[in-house]
């Protein structure tokens, strides 16, 4: 099983400022997911990337997978205090799990 | 509410007792997979499992750890003998097709055990 490393571990900020959050590894995956956690609530999918160089927008939400699928990063513009959360980098284990990484632990204050 | 649904939110044991956690799937939904997650960290796979089938275990402790989807009725994961360390939230995901597609994720059981 390969390693998720996320960073940075812990991510406090003003609203309206822009921040970006990394999901890197030394292996190659075939795809990868971002997944936001609000305290008290499960993870909820955000978006799958899934060829090398890929960029996808969800409103102020920006994922990019590296050109080596063997990152990514997300990227919030003008963060919100509703953009607090756990955000989680995982990827599909041969089919059998996922396997996330430790996460971001992000804090907007207004 | 059709989403995944775990009952119960919160659930306490003494060291000893036994924990049982339930999760009934999506609609339509025949996977069904168990996380657990610590305070501060990310979530670790426990068991993968198919209606009457368990497919992968490999992240599941060997002892006091067992887990089931019936054919009929909700999945449990059951914990013998609690133990301090065992105090975590559990979240259980399910998929219409496999690990590949798309997983909804419960909102957790907190076991504490005091």
């Amino acid at each position: 099983t390969q390693l998720l490393e996320q960073s940075p571990q812990f991510l406090s900020i003003q609203e309206g400022e822009n921040l970006t959050v990394y999901c890197n590894s030394s292996s190659v995956f075939s795809s990868l997911q971002w997944y936001r956690q609000e305290p008290g609530e499960g993870p909820v999918l955000l978006v799958t990337v899934v060829t090398g160089g890929e960029v996808k927008k969800l409103k102020r939400l920006t994922f990019q997978f590296g050109d080596a699928r063997k990152d990514s990063s997300l990227h919030i513009t003008a963060a919100q205090p509703g953009d607090t959360g756990l955000y989680l980098c995982a990827y599909d284990n041969y089919g059998q799990n996922f396997v996330f990484g430790p996460g971001t632990r992000l804090s907007v204050l207004p | 509410n059709a989403g995944v649904m775990q009952n119960p939110r919160h659930l306490v044991r003494r060291r000893g007792q036994e924990a049982r956690l339930r999760c009934s799937p999506m609609k339509g939904h025949s996977h069904v997979y168990w996380y657990r997650q610590l305070p501060e960290e990310g979530l670790k796979f426990m068991v993968y499992l198919q209606k009457e089938n368990i497919i992968d275990e490999s992240g599941m402790p060997k002892e006091r750890f067992s887990a089931e989807f019936p054919k009929e009725g909700p999945s449990i994961l059951r914990i013998q003998q609690v133990v301090r360390g065992d105090s975590a939230a559990y979240f259980c995901a399910s998929s219409a097709t496999g690990p590949g597609a798309e997983a909804f994720f419960g909102q957790g059981t907190r076991l504490t055990v005091v």
